[in-house]
């Protein structure tokens, strides 16, 4: 499988806690970026990777959020002194870095989503 | 404010016919917009993407037509399959204060419910 992976599926934990996510992106792709999904709402962006540089971190929803890329290859998301309002659908997702401005769509930045991690902070 | 509306929360069709999704933005810099298809407990499943500079994409069952005018595109699926319910999201990229990257702003998302 060379698609995008999440580990893990799903977490349960206590408010308070810390907990973290890791994100593997597809091998060859170079950016990779955070969303949350809430319910009933679409994905929301978090942060943004190019390589082992984090570009944009600003939309981070407080400063209990955090990620990494050290290698520019896999990143972990953490949230620490987890709360109920957490409690989300967290994906990753990965692009090439190729963007064509019109002429070919298909060949645009297109992102690629992982299955997510189900967050539940009892 | 929601730059990127899907109005509709659900649609169900009878299997075999046309379904229609509908989407709205408000962001005229918006150059390229996709649709990501999404099961449960899976992620987006990107489906089809159209530019700015076109007013149809076609690929198989799914047609994406974009109204720059109206500021309003919609999702084409023929004939429609029970394979084909789940969500549908809309989205566009909109420029990463750094470099050339793109977030995606998405709509909130359409269930379709084909029905056998």
């Amino acid at each position: 499988d060379t698609g995008v992976s999440q580990d893990p599926r799903h977490k349960i934990t206590k408010r308070g806690q810390n907990v973290t996510f890791r994100c593997d992106p597809i091998s060859e792709h170079n950016r990779l970026y955070w969303y949350r999904q809430t319910l009933g709402q679409g994905p929301e962006f978090l942060t943004y990777f190019q390589n082992e540089a984090q570009l944009e971190k600003s939309r981070l929803l407080s400063d209990r959020f955090s990620a990494e890329r050290p290698k520019g290859s896999f990143s972990t998301l953490e949230i620490q002194r987890t709360e109920q309002g957490d409690s989300a659908m967290y994906l990753c997702a990965s692009s090439s870095g190729f963007f064509d401005r019109g002429y070919a769509p298909r060949r645009a930045d297109t992102q690629y989503f992982g299955p997510g991690t189900r967050l539940t902070v009892l | 404010d929601q730059q990127v509306k899907q109005n509709s929360p659900s649609l169900s069709v009878q299997e075999g016919r046309i379904s229609i999704l509908n989407c709205d933005y408000t962001n005229s810099m918006f150059d390229y917009f996709l649709w990501y298809k999404k099961y449960p407990a899976e992620g987006p499943t990107f489906l089809i993407s159209i530019s700015s500079i076109k007013d149809k994409n076609e690929d198989g069952r799914f047609t994406v037509f974009l109204n720059k005018s109206a500021k309003h595109l919609s999702l084409h699926i023929v004939p429609s399959q029970p394979g084909d319910s789940a969500v549908y999201f809309c989205a566009a990229p909109d420029l990463i204060s750094s470099g050339s990257a793109r977030q995606l702003t998405f709509g909130s998302g359409t269930q379709l419910t084909v029905l056998p």
